[in-house]
């Protein structure tokens, strides 16, 4: 039973037009999201997060969004670039406790 | 600098055989993780540790075995009973501060390839 889904296994998108990477859960226990990046033979990258309490965070290009009544979050990457072309999860914990990935969004920037 | 590492980047192993994974790290953190990829699928648990001497079975625990005698040190074993051990191995690490979420740091990673 998978808790964290990322339904769209791949995303192309044009270079400068923005990216939404999309994520659903199904627990509502889940407090505290993250996105990692994850190019080939690479470990993951940690990208940003947000905890419940609050419904959008920003970093830069990157923006999380959180809608807690839909147990949806969604990463919006603008503008994008080639470079941002990777792996994308997202990943759920309870409590501080270990995270629960989603199976991943592959993201291509098309130059 | 500080970072995790994984060693090897690349290993080949007979059917029947045990083979051991490292993974250090010098990042001071509480509580290390072992994490599985296959294609097309998001990284799932294996075993993970919050402190020296101590550790969890994860998701998929059968056919491996770890130990955490250091903090910085956390290596896993693949044992002959992992049915299908062929994968891309993930080691990670985090703080268990109270003023620290909980963001993972993760290795490069080892690719297992059973022949």
């Amino acid at each position: 039973d998978q808790q964290v889904k990322q339904n769209s296994p791949s995303l192309s998108v044009q270079e400068g037009r923005i990216s939404i990477l999309n994520c659903d859960y199904t627990n509502s226990m889940f407090d505290y999201f993250l996105w990692y990046k994850k190019y080939p033979a690479e470990g993951p990258t940690f990208l940003i997060s947000i905890s419940s309490i609050k419904d959008k965070n920003e970093d830069g290009r990157f923006t999380v969004f959180l809608n807690k009544s839909a147990k949806h979050l969604s990463l919006h990457i603008v503008p994008s670039q080639p470079g941002d072309s990777a792996v994308y999860f997202c990943a759920a914990s309870v409590v501080r406790r270990q995270l629960t990935f989603g199976s991943g969004t592959q993201l291509t920037v098309l130059p | 600098d500080g970072g995790i590492t994984q060693s090897p980047k690349y290993l080949f192993r007979k059917e029947g055989q045990n083979v051991t994974l490292s993974c250090e790290q010098n990042l001071n953190h509480d509580a290390m993780y072992w994490y599985r990829q296959d294609p097309g699928q998001g990284l799932r648990l294996i075993y993970y540790s919050q402190i020296v001497n101590d550790f969890q079975k994860g998701d998929i625990a059968e056919g491996y075995s770890v130990s955490r005698e250091k903090k910085e040190s956390f290596p896993l074993t693949v044992t002959s009973a992992q049915k299908n051990p062929t994968a891309f191995y993930l080691c990670a690490s985090t703080s268990l501060g109270l003023a620290d979420h909980n963001e993972q740091f993760f290795g490069p990673g080892t690719r297992l390839t059973v022949l």
